[in-house]
């Protein structure tokens, strides 16, 4: 089972930051955060990922609140093209499986 | 440098047919799992590989199995096949290398219809 909540869906103006949040109160310290995204019938494509620090890449910002009971995928001026759905998900290391709950369905409107 | 590959793209089988989906992933990684995505629904995990070795098993019955070859390319192969079964079929690969967060790089799948 997935270790994550998200929300099932969210809207975001084109343009502006979409903030998808995630709820992940059982993680242990040692497990990172991941963030992919699945652009219809793709396949899911790498953001980004943290332990404890706030993360930046040219894709997103990942914001992890100090208990690391949640995060936030932040999608600085989104686009069109970032409509997709977007898993969050919590791993220790390559020895244990990606599991990927229902993820949040972000549509971007013009 | 080439991304994932999973062939073949599209195929269209009738129930009771088997079928085998293979995946090569990127130079020089050794893990790969495969997932299994029915139309409008999440990812569920299938399998995973790593060194030639399965590692573990999603909650998916024994006529779903697989392999990894020396040169760490994949198969899937599903038996008697259900109409249930038709989905989108991804293969994702990762490099240890050492490094415990391997990101997952995912092909662009194989679809499966059943009919």
């Amino acid at each position: 089972d997935a270790k994550t909540t998200q929300p099932p869906s969210m809207d975001c103006a084109e343009g502006r930051a979409a903030n998808l949040p995630c709820n992940h109160s059982t993680i242990s310290g040692n497990e990172y955060v991941y963030w992919y995204r699945q652009i219809h019938s793709q396949g899911p494509q790498y953001i980004i990922h943290g332990l404890k620090n706030n993360e930046t890449n040219e894709m997103a910002s990942l914001i992890i609140t100090e208990d690391r009971k949640s995060s936030t995928l932040i999608l600085p001026h989104a686009t069109l093209r970032d409509t997709a759905v977007y898993y969050c998900i919590v791993r220790e290391n390559y020895g244990q499986n990606f599991v990927f709950g229902p993820g949040t369905r972000l549509s971007v409107l013009p | 440098e080439a991304g994932v590959t999973q062939s073949p793209t599209h195929l269209i089988k009738t129930r009771g047919q088997q079928v085998t989906l293979r995946c090569s992933p990127i130079s020089g990684h050794t893990s790969v799992y495969w997932y299994q995505q029915a139309l409008g629904l999440g990812l569920q995990f299938l399998l995973w590989y790593d060194e030639g070795e399965e590692r573990n098993r999603g909650n998916f019955p024994p006529r779903f199995s697989g392999r990894q070859f020396p040169n760490y390319s994949s198969e899937l192969n599903v038996n008697a096949l259900e109409l249930e079964d038709s989905a989108l079929y991804l293969c994702a690969s990762t490099s240890v290398g050492g490094a415990p967060t391997g990101e997952l790089f995912f092909g662009e799948g194989s679809r499966l219809t059943v009919l």
